[in-house]
């Protein structure tokens, strides 16, 4: 089974409202990512947080991790048409260069 | 930098037929991966390398895919024979050393009727 697990599946929300997405992950981690894919296109690295860190900003963007609960929020604030993609967490398995990727969340924003 | 490069970017083809993926990582990059990515199963890993020599294969489905890396530039997946059920999008990604973040190429949409 997946390593990371999204939660909700799909969100659609208004420009400008604010989209929280949550993943949860099953071991032990050295650092967890965020990704974001555009209909038809690969996907793009949004931000990294370690494992010894509880919160990282990048922009708009707001990431949070709980080792002891093993989960992540990934908070878009301000959110516009163009942040509809879809989002996935990616977790880096101690160790190794191994990266499993979650189901991802599908974020669409109305304007 | 152009980033990633995989050709076709889409590929329609035949029960039975072969086929070959290709992709250029990013230069000075020394791990390839390549992914796979379907509504069900979502995106996996089927193998990776690193100075061209592979690393963990363990996410390669069946004998019927093989990847190689003659080179530091190249890297290919066959599917022989396709089977319908390989129908996904495939991308190959790349990473320096030192490096923890993926570049992704644009994947390439192959289609086995």
């Amino acid at each position: 089974s997946q390593q990371g697990e999204e939660d909700p599946q799909a969100l659609s929300i208004q420009e400008g409202e604010n989209a929280t997405m949550n993943c949860s992950y099953k071991t032990s981690i050295n650092n967890l990512q965020w990704y974001r894919q555009n209909s038809g296109r690969g996907l793009v690295h949004l931000i990294l947080i370690r494992s010894n860190e509880r919160e990282k900003h990048s922009g708009r963007l707001r990431v949070t991790l709980d080792t002891s609960k093993k989960s992540s929020s990934l908070l878009i604030t301000a959110s516009r048409a163009a942040d509809t993609a879809s989002y996935f967490c990616a977790t880096d398995i101690s160790g190794g260069f191994k990266t499993i990727f979650g189901a991802g969340t599908r974020l669409f924003v109305k304007a | 930098d152009a980033g990633v490069i995989q050709s076709p970017r889409h590929e329609v083809t035949e029960m039975g037929q072969e086929v070959t993926l290709r992709c250029k990582p990013i230069s000075g990059h020394d791990y390839l991966f390549w992914y796979r990515q379907t509504m069900m199963r979502g995106l996996e890993l089927l193998i990776y390398f690193n100075n061209n020599v592979p690393i963990d294969d363990s996410g390669m489905p069946e004998d019927r895919f093989s990847a190689k890396m003659p080179n530091a530039s190249f890297s290919t997946l066959k599917i022989q024979p396709s089977e319908p059920r390989d129908s996904a999008v495939y991308f190959c990604a790349s990473t320096g050393t030192g490096q923890e973040t993926q570049y992704f190429g644009p994947g390439t949409r192959l289609l086995v009727l």
